[in-house]
């Protein structure tokens, strides 16, 4: 109950194309959903991140889709670039207490250029 | 970014000599964080801290024990290292805020 299931384990999208990654989780308790991304060599990064309150978060070229019910979330990157290419990782947490996460296994992005 | 240092950043070691992985933050953050990571396997917790002298267990525990004897410092320490625990090891900090803030990552191999 307490994993986070991500897909898919890798991604090719063309230039300008745009990137969709998904997650899935069980644990109803969940209620923050940060997207990381990491490059090689670095740690990750916070992307962008929602809250269970709202079914879609934008920022730039990033959107965070959520759907509560289905207890599903994806990452859309629009018009994906090469500098996107990187390791994405969804996770969730329960904001009270000590805010563990549990990510998800990660997607290697590649844009094509 | 926040300003976490891993120490060392690369380490090469022999299975069963004891390695000790320093985390140090300079944001005055709460929590404390070590993770390790693995292909196919994301980012796993290993343990956490959630103040000076307070830890507790992540889901991937065994062989690994921590301490924060201050704030600004958390030390993971692998007491007999494996060669299961070559790995990619990251700290994380977390303020107030539901964000976590990571390192640049210590890579570890056990030969």
């Amino acid at each position: 109950q307490q994993q986070v299931k991500q897909s898919p384990q890798s991604l090719i999208v063309q230039k300008g194309g745009i990137s969709i990654i998904n997650c899935a989780y069980e644990n109803t308790a969940f209620d923050y959903f940060p997207w990381y991304q990491q490059f090689p060599g670095k740690g990750p990064a916070l992307l962008i991140a929602i809250r269970p309150d709202v079914s879609e978060k934008k920022e730039g070229r990033f959107t965070i889709s959520f759907n509560k019910s289905a207890k599903q979330f994806s990452l859309h990157i629009m018009d994906s670039q090469p500098g996107d290419s990187a390791t994405y990782f969804c996770a969730a947490s329960m904001v009270s207490g000590t805010y563990k996460y549990i990510f998800g296994t990660g997607t290697r992005l590649k844009v094509l250029a | 970014d926040a300003g976490i240092t891993q120490s060392p950043r690369h380490k090469v070691t022999e299975t069963g000599t004891p390695v000790t992985l320093r985390c140090h933050q300079t944001e005055n953050h709460r929590y404390m964080y070590w993770y390790r990571q693995d292909p196919g396997h994301g980012l796993r917790l290993i343990h956490y801290s959630y103040g000076v002298k307070d830890t507790d267990k992540g889901e991937v525990s065994d062989g690994y024990s921590v301490s924060r004897s201050k704030t600004e410092d958390f030390l993971l320490t692998l007491e007999s290292a494996t060669s299961s625990q070559t790995s990619v090891y990251f700290c994380a900090t977390s303020g107030s805020q539901e964000t976590q803030y990571f390192g640049p990552g210590t890579r570890l191999l056990v030969l």
